[in-house]
């Protein structure tokens, strides 16, 4: 089984719904993230949470919010989603003691229409 | 503030060619971490190498192989005889402590390459 899921891995969804994507992680890492890749701007970094009480803004936060239900999950949502955040969406762990390597999910390629 | 940067952002090579990724960083920390992912098509992240900035031997790994110089701030990847399953979007990264104690790292990507290997 992976390590750090995703899901869902495909959504097309229209503007102005909300829409939760979810991330799990079996790896007992503290530490979690959520990026968004659009093509030729590599990975950009929204949120990302060192514990469950602990959640912060990354460059990008505007337009999405987080929740930290466990320390084995970490939601992205969007609450009015708009077209510009059609992109790929990436989880990411890492261990605090080896807190600069950080182990991705799958994906989740999202669409907004 | 750290940056990473990737120029080439298309290169288009024949199958058995040899072909260089060029990697150049910057930062303000003596101790930081490189990185190189790989994106095939389907789109999964694959690692394929971390480096810390005390470590400047080249590595190779099979066809593989990176040249990394603190003097020029580069981290460069060479694949030798390129196949078409190379094909990909290559990502090199930096990470870097961005508080006293060095627990908390932040990572930051190139826009990467698109390799393009043709048979």
């Amino acid at each position: 089984d992976a390590d750090v899921t995703q899901t869902p891995r495909n959504r097309i969804t229209k503007t102005g719904k909300r829409i939760m994507l979810e991330c799990s992680q079996t790896k007992g890492h503290d530490r979690m993230y959520w990026y968004r890749q659009d093509p030729g701007l590599g990975l950009r970094l929204i949120y990302y949470s060192f514990d469950v009480k602990d959640i912060n803004k990354g460059e990008i936060s505007d337009g999405y919010s987080v929740s930290r239900q466990a320390q084995a999950k970490f939601s992205l949502s969007l609450e009015s989603a708009i077209p510009n955040q059609t992109a790929l969406y990436f989880c990411a762990t890492s261990d605090p003691q080896r807190p600069n390597e950080q182990y991705f999910g799958p994906g989740t390629r999202l669409t907004v229409t | 503030a750290q940056k990473v940067t990737q120029a080439q952002t298309e290169i288009s090579v024949v199958e058995k060619e040899d072909v260089t990724l060029d990697c150049v960083y910057e930062t303000r920390d003596t101790t930081y971490y490189l990185f190189w992912y790989k994106q095939p098509p389907s789109g999964e992240l694959v690692f394929l190498i971390r480096r810390n900035s005390f470590d400047e031997q080249n590595e190779i790994s099979g066809r593989y192989s990176w040249n990394f110089q603190k003097s020029t701030s580069s981290f460069n990847f060479t694949i030798t005889a390129s196949q078409v399953v190379d094909s990909a979007v290559y990502f090199c990264a930096l990470s870097e402590s961005y508080n006293s104690g060095g627990s908390n790292y932040k990572l930051t990507f190139g826009k990467g390459t698109l390799l393009t290997v043709n048979p």
